[in-house]
């Protein structure tokens, strides 16, 4: 069963733009996770934040968790035309150690 | 460090046919995850395999089974494929531990007629 969220479903934007998606979940954390998939291939990992974590950076990525609304956001900043793709998140939950998976989120850059 | 393959990339079968998947983990990883992704959707979890057992399962038939080999490298099988069975089919290794980050493979096309 699928815990997480993603929302929007799908954002178009011009490059340059910073473009932000949000992921929900259901059950407590030990950590979440988003990755990126480029059109029918696998997911690459991008950034991981712990429950005890309330942001963290990495480049041009930024990523907030809010455990007490069980919601995370991914922010990309000065996006470019190789951002496009879909993003998940996925929960890593407190009770076992196999990743959970939203829907995703469509992410297109126009240039 | 060597990723995460799979082999084969596309294949097509016949409906009640039976497939194999495979997939070799990244070097040092001693866990792997095989999810099954539908166009436009998000990764559903297959099963999970730790050193040759199998350790959790997802909501899939007896007909999707599975093996870890002692090196770690890993194969699904399908049997009396449906036309529901095409998917992108996605293999991830990992560590054991936490924080469970997951290096994936570049999947399977498999397409039912």
């Amino acid at each position: 069963s699928q815990q997480g969220e993603e929302d929007p479903q799908a954002l178009s934007i011009q490059e340059g733009e910073n473009a932000t998606m949000n992921c929900s979940y259901k059950t407590s954390i030990n950590n979440l996770q988003w990755y990126r998939q480029n059109s029918g291939r696998g997911l690459v990992h991008l950034i991981l934040i712990r429950s005890n974590e309330r942001e963290k950076h990495s480049g041009r990525l930024r990523v907030t968790l809010d455990t007490s609304k069980k919601s995370s956001s991914l922010l990309i900043t000065a996006s470019r035309a190789a951002d496009t793709a879909s993003y998940f998140c996925a929960t890593v939950p407190d009770s076992n150690y196999q990743l959970i998976w939203g829907a995703g989120t469509k992410l297109i850059i126009k240039p | 460090e060597t990723g995460v393959t799979q082999s084969p990339t596309h294949l097509i079968k016949t409906r009640g046919q039976q497939v194999t998947l495979r997939c070799s983990s990244q070097s040092g990883h001693n866990t792997v995850s095989w999810y099954q992704q539908a166009l436009g959707q998000g990764p559903q979890f297959i099963f999970q395999y730790y050193r040759e057992e199998e350790n959790g399962r997802g909501n899939f038939p007896p007909r999707f089974s599975g093996l870890q080999f002692p090196n770690y490298s890993s194969e699904l099988n399908v049997n009396a494929l449906e036309l529901d069975d095409s998917a992108l089919y996605l293999c991830a290794s990992s560590q054991r531990v936490p924080p469970y980050e997951q290096y994936f493979g570049p999947g399977t096309r498999l397409t039912v007629t």
